[in-house]
C-alpha cells in the first residue's frame, strides 16, 4: 500500500522568495516519487522524478526535490518564485516494481504574490 | 518524444447517455491506466489494464465503467449511463514495464454531464 500526504492545500509566496512544498509518503516497497504541476484547466506535467540513484533531483523550471528515506519525505523547492509558477502541484508515489499504479496527494495550490 | 494521446479534449453529454473516452498509449507500452480528477480535487486511480485484462480497479470503478483495448492501439473507457457526478477530467496513462521509468499521462478529457 502507498499513500502521499501534502501539507498545506494553499501556499502563498512573494515573487523572488523561496518556494517550499512539502510531501511525505508511505510505501511498503522502495518508492518512485514524482512531482506534477497542473495549470488551470490543463493536464498534468511532470516536473521531476526520483527512481534510484542521486537523492537530489532537478526538474524543469528550476525546481528540485530531495528524497529523504529516513524522513519519508520528498519536498519540492525552488530558490526564487516566479509569477508563472502559480499553479497546483501534486506529489505522487508509485512502486518500483513492474506495475506502476500512481497514488497522488491532494495537491498544493501555489499563489505567487507580486 | 512519444506521448499518450486522448480524444476528445472535452465532451459534453446528457445524463443517462453512454460515453466512450479514447486514448492512444505509447506504442511499446504494456500497462494502461485510467484516472479521474473531479474539479478541485485530487487525481484518483480508476483501473489498470495489462495483458488484455483488468489487473486492478478501485471502488469507484463500478459496473457502469468498462475498459477495452479493441484493436491493439486504442484504449477506451466506457461509462454506460452517465451521472452528474461523473463530470471530471479523465486521464489515461501508459507504462512500458521497464525499471527506472515512469508512467506517461495524456492531457486528459474533460467530461461534463448535464
Amino acid at each position: 500500500a502507498q499513500s502521499v500526504t501534502q501539507l498545506g492545500s494553499h501556499v502563498s509566496v512573494s515573487e523572488g522568495a523561496l518556494v517550499l512544498l512539502r510531501c511525505n509518503y508511505s510505501s511498503s516497497v522502495p518508492p518512485y516519487l514524482f512531482w506534477y504541476v497542473q495549470y488551470p484547466n490543463q493536464g498534468l506535467q511532470l516536473l521531476l522524478k526520483y527512481t534510484t540513484g542521486a537523492t537530489l533531483v532537478k526538474g524543469i523550471n528550476g525546481f528540485e526535490a530531495e528524497f529523504k528515506k529516513s524522513e519519508t519525505s520528498f519536498h519540492l523547492t525552488k530558490p526564487s518564485a516566479h509569477m508563472s509558477d502559480a499553479a497546483e502541484y501534486f506529489c505522487a508515489v508509485s512502486s518500483s516494481g513492474g506495475y506502476q499504479k500512481v497514488t497522488f496527494g491532494t495537491g498544493t495550490k501555489l499563489q505567487v504574490i507580486p | 518524444e512519444p506521448e499518450v494521446t486522448q480524444t476528445p479534449s472535452h465532451q459534453v453529454t446528457q445524463m443517462g447517455q453512454e460515453v466512450i473516452l479514447r486514448c492512444v498509449p505509447i506504442s511499446n507500452h504494456l500497462y494502461f491506466y485510467w484516472y479521474r480528477q473531479i474539479l478541485g480535487q485530487k487525481v484518483e486511480f480508476l483501473v489498470s489494464f495489462y495483458n488484455n485484462e483488468i489487473s486492478e480497479k478501485s471502488e469507484i470503478f463500478d459496473d457502469q465503467f468498462s475498459v477495452e483495448r479493441p484493436d491493439g492501439s486504442n484504449f477506451t473507457l466506457k461509462i454506460r449511463s452517465t451521472k452528474l457526478e461523473d463530470s471530471a477530467m479523465y486521464f489515461c496513462a501508459s507504462f512500458s514495464g521497464q525499471s527506472n521509468t515512469e508512467a506517461f499521462f495524456g492531457q486528459g478529457t474533460r467530461l461534463t454531464v448535464v
